[in-house]
């Protein structure tokens, strides 16, 4: 079974670093690519960037550019997104989802999602 | 502030159908970039419901259907039941500057 386990709800303060983890299994991992998406408390989603762990390569959405860093293991079949620098308007669920190329392709798994929390 | 635009609800008694629509623009839907549809059920993660080329995952009825014409796109629910009450957000890629991927604003559809 293809599936996509996300690390835990995490609670921080403004200004401090955060790793959350999405760990892949049931398929190829560095063959597919995965995708962050960011739902603010009540609002939609938003498409945050894409890694390719097979060779890295990361594209990130204008909004997150220099915000977040993308990056993935695949020793242990694990995508990451982190955090250098907190801040409260980053509280919000994040998903991961597996997206099987560019351009004209859905993210068709999706993991259950990372709460956020970040206090000021 | 998203390049895809849904209405904000829809809603139908059951065994009805219901239409989402999706409007976009020539950097996204209008360029032929392929639309996605995902469902989120409140409280859950979204799910991949339609890709593009009216594809349905195993598991997904064929109440749902999709289409695409121009700058917009559809999607269908027919035989409205209960547990399709849910969020429904469309995605496509844009190659403007606006982002890479860009999802719709959402769509809130009850079941009266």
């Amino acid at each position: 079974e293809v599936q996509l386990v996300q690390s835990g709800a995490e609670v921080k303060k403004a200004g401090e670093s955060l790793k959350i983890s999405c760990k892949a299994s049931g398929y190829s991992f560095t063959t597919h690519w995965i995708a962050w998406v960011r739902q603010m408390p009540g609002r939609g989603l938003e498409w945050m960037g894409i890694i390719y762990p097979g060779d890295s390569d990361t594209r990130y959405s204008p909004s997150f550019q220099g915000q977040v860093t993308m990056s993935a293991d695949e020793s242990i079949s694990t995508a990451y997104l982190q955090w250098s620098s907190l801040e409260a308007s980053d509280t919000a669920m994040y998903y991961c989802a597996r997206q099987l190329g560019l351009y004209h392709y859905s993210m068709d798994v999706w993991g259950k999602g990372t709460t956020v929390t970040v206090s000021s | 502030q998203s390049v895809l635009t849904q209405p904000p609800s829809v809603s139908g008694a059951p065994g009805q159908r219901v239409t989402i629509s999706c409007t976009g623009s020539s950097s996204n839907i209008g360029a032929g970039y392929k639309v996605h549809w995902y469902q989120q059920v409140p409280g859950t993660a979204p799910e991949l419901l339609i890709s593009g080329d009216n594809n349905r995952p195993s598991g997904v009825p064929d109440r749902f259907s999709a289409s695409e014409s121009g700058t917009s796109a559809s999607l269908d629910i027919t035989g409205l039941q209960a547990e399709d009450e849910a969020v429904y957000y469309c995605q496509s890629y844009d190659s403007s500057l606006s982002g890479f991927y860009v999802f719709g604003t959402g769509t809130k559809v009850t079941v009266l």
